[in-house]
Formats: structure tokens, sequence, C-alpha cells
């Protein structure tokens, strides 16, 4: 079966680093997205893996392992705005299946 | 960039209308989805399109349709709503490839 699983939910502090694991299981593998989606708002693309290793676009990076099934986003520096849901999403053809979200809590 | 809009932020309907949530694309994409978003259960895949007129049935299809006439619009139609159909109704768009899939505002849909 597909399987994607991440944490619920983590805490952190202004300025800090935080990771977010992502495991998954699914039949076809065409790459990873990871999208932060802020509370009653639109899902929005942050990366995207398809090869293994890190991906670095400013405070933000995410790693992947294709044989460990296994991917991680990575938020440096965080602020007050980083609070919200992070979704990682494995491609399989052409849609896409989503993890059920690590909700991120921010305080000062 | 890229704007995907749906047609309303909020919407209220009774149990057993035929409802019907528009969404339009202006970037010419191939590729077009339909998801609900419930807590706890995360995204989840209704319906796709990969061309006009061309659909494709994701995880939890049961008691959803869609239409695709022209290549810019993509309709999620409820037969007959249930209030177990209550929920957040997000539409994509995706160029194909390595692209991201664009997401709309979403539909809040309350069925009573």
């Amino acid at each position: 079966g597909q399987n994607i699983d991440q944490p619920t939910e983590m805490t952190a502090t202004e300025g800090a680093i935080v990771q977010i694991n992502c495991t998954y299981q699914t039949s076809g593998f065409n790459g990873l997205f990871w999208y932060q989606q802020h509370a009653g708002e639109a899902p929005t693309f942050l990366s995207y893996n398809v090869l293994d290793g890190l991906e670095e676009k400013g405070r933000f990076s995410s790693f992947l392992s294709r044989s460990k099934g296994y991917s991680y986003l990575l938020l440096k520096e965080l602020q007050m705005k980083d609070s919200a849901s992070y979704l990682c999403a494995v491609r399989d053809g052409t849609a896409l299946i989503f993890g059920k979200g690590t909700t991120l809590s921010v305080s000062s | 960039d890229v704007k995907v809009t749906q047609s309303s932020r909020y919407l209220v309907k009774r149990t057993g209308e035929k409802v019907f949530l528009e969404c339009v694309q202006d970037m010419d994409h191939e590729n077009m989805f339909w998801y609900r978003q419930d807590p706890g259960l995360g995204l989840r895949l209704i319906y796709f399109s990969y061309d006009v007129k061309m659909k494709e049935k994701g995880d939890i299809p049961e008691g959803y349709s869609v239409s695709r006439e022209k290549k810019e619009r993509f309709s999620l139609i409820l037969e007959s709503a249930s209030t177990n159909q209550t929920s957040m109704y997000l539409c994509a768009s995706h160029r194909g490839g390595n692209q991201p899939q664009h997401f709309g505002d979403g539909t809040r849909l309350s069925i009573l």
C-alpha cells in the first residue's frame, strides 16, 4: 500500500533549527515535494528532491535518501511566520500522495 | 505567477443537493486535480484530469464526479450531497514533469 509518515506536531523557538522527517513506502517514486500551508490558506511549494542528497534554498533545505525511503525538511533561523503545517508528498506517476502533515509551532 | 481560482471560499448546501465546485487556472497546464482536506487525514485525491474530457479516479472518488470541457476549467460535482462531504476542497494544476502542483485557496463546504 501507499504510506507516508511524518510527525503530527512539533514545537520550536525563534532562531532555532528544526528538522521535520518524512518516511514513505509507495509503489512508485518520481520525486518528493515539501509544501508549507498556513492555517486557512493554500499549500505553497517549498522544495523538490528526486535524487539523493541535500537541496538548499535559503533558510530551508530538504534531504532525500531513496534507498531508505526517507526525507527531511530543515528550517534554520526560525521565525514566527514559519508557524504552519508542512506537507510531505511523493509523486507517483502524475498524482501526488500526501502525508498527513506536521504542524510546527514557533514561539518567542 | 500561476493563478488557480476556485469559485467560492465558503459554501453551505443541504443534504441531497447537487453541488458544483469550479476551478480555473490561467497557465495552460495539462493536469488538474481535486483534493479534500480533513483534520487528521491530510490531503486526499478525489479525481484528476490530464487532458480535456479525460479523467482518472483518485483515492476517494465515491460520491463525486468531475467535468473538464475546457483546458482551463475543472469542475467537481457532488451528485447528492451528504453530511460526510463537509470538508475543505482544494483544486490544483500542474504543468507536468518535475514541476510542482499549484493550489487554489480552497472552498470550505458545509453540508447541513
